[in-house]
Order: structure tokens, then sequence, then C-alpha cells
């Protein structure tokens, strides 16, 4: 059973415009959330995290929004350029000895649009 | 700051041989973990190790092992490959401790024939 869901295979986004990216969880031990982006034939890159002791992380463009009594959080991109073309990952991990270890979504193939 | 160094960055073996793959991270990071990506089952964790000890282990036949040496560099090998091993294999690392993100290298592809 796949734990992260990404339900968005893809996204199109109007340059300037707000690109918004969804991921849900079933598995209440997840504390801890990363959003990654990946570009064809590159490893994927460290977006912005988020501890479950919080509800919104900001880094410059990125906010990432957790809701944690529906499982749920957000990747909010501001304005979206069209460098942002890639695709989103999402990912949670547990406390202990589950904390090294990402569990991933599908990921959303999100095309910013000129 | 260098990043996460994978080598090679192809491979390409057959069925029944065994291949190990290298993995250089961040200095001073002393976790590395191991995922395989392929395109129907997407990023799945194959194990993580930490001052040379494995701390956990995802759900992968034992024919996926790997290593950490004294540096922190890290090995994974396969036996025994089969056409299902096909896939891009990434290593990530972090300091390990706490709630810090793992950053990834751009991975090694392997195919077999």
């Amino acid at each position: 059973d796949q734990q992260v869901k990404q339900n968005s295979p893809s996204l199109s986004v109007q340059e300037g415009r707000i690109s918004i990216l969804n991921c849900d969880y079933t598995n209440s031990m997840f504390d801890y959330f990363l959003w990654y982006k990946k570009y064809p034939a590159e490893g994927p890159t460290f977006l912005i995290s988020i501890s479950s002791i919080k509800d919104k992380n900001e880094d410059g463009r990125f906010t990432v929004f957790l809701n944690k009594s529906a499982k749920h959080l957000s990747l909010h991109i501001v304005p979206s350029q069209p460098g942002d073309s890639a695709v989103y990952f999402c990912a949670a991990s547990g406390s202990g000895a589950g904390s090294y270890q990402l569990t991933f979504g599908k990921g959303t193939k999100l095309s910013v649009i000129p | 700051k260098a990043g996460v160094t994978q080598t090679p960055r192809y491979l390409i073996k057959t069925r029944g041989q065994q291949v190990t793959l290298s993995c250089s991270p961040i200095s001073g990071h002393r976790s590395v973990s191991w995922y395989q990506q392929t395109p129907g089952q997407g990023l799945q964790f194959l194990f993580e190790y930490f001052s040379e000890t494995q701390r956990n282990k995802g759900n992968f036949p034992g024919r996926f092992s790997g290593r950490q040496f004294s540096n922190s560099r890290s090995e994974m090998n396969v036996s025994t490959l089969e056409l299902g091993d096909s896939a891009l294999y990434l290593c990530a690392s972090s300091p390990g401790d706490g709630y810090q993100p793992q950053h990834f290298g751009d991975g090694t592809r392997l195919s077999i024939l």
C-alpha cells in the first residue's frame, strides 16, 4: 500500500502564477516531511522540509503547509518560473529507527508555461 | 562544498552477474542511504548506514547488500542480477542525527541484459 500519495501526476501553470502541489500520507508515525525536485538524468534536489511540530515553513518562493489532522501537505511555489519545470517528490520519515528511511510519493510533473 | 558522488554513472550487466556501486557522501555526513528508482515502483528505500553499521533496511531480497567504511564512503552490491534489477540506484547522505534532509547524488543507471 502506498503510504505517501501524490494524486496528480502532472500540473501545468502559467509563469508568474502560483503552483500548488499536494501530498497525502496514511502513516500517523510520520513526523518529518520533505519536498524534492528532480530533473531528468539528475538526482533529487532537496527543496524544503517541515517537522510535525509546525504547520508552515517558508524558504524564498517555496512554502510547505502541513495539516496533521488531514494527513495532508502541500508545496506552494510563488511566483512560478520556467526553471521550476521538473518532477516534484513528496517524502516522509518517522522517528527513531525509521528516521532515515524516506518513503516517497510517485511524483508530480510540473510544467511552467512562459 | 562537494555533493554526493556516485560511480559509475552507467553500468550494463547480464543476468546472473554481480555488481558493486560506490557512493562518497558530503564531507562530514555520517549517514548514507540507498534507494532504487524504477518507473513502476518509484523511489524505494534499500538500506541506511551510520558509522559503518546498518541502521535500517527496506523490503528487498538478500541479494542486495551494502557496507560503509570508516571514512563514511559506502558501497552497494547486488548479486545474481535479474532483469528486474534494471533501475536508477541513488545514494543520499545526511549528518545522521536529528531531522536533517538527505542530499542525493545523481545515481548509477544499471541496465541488465
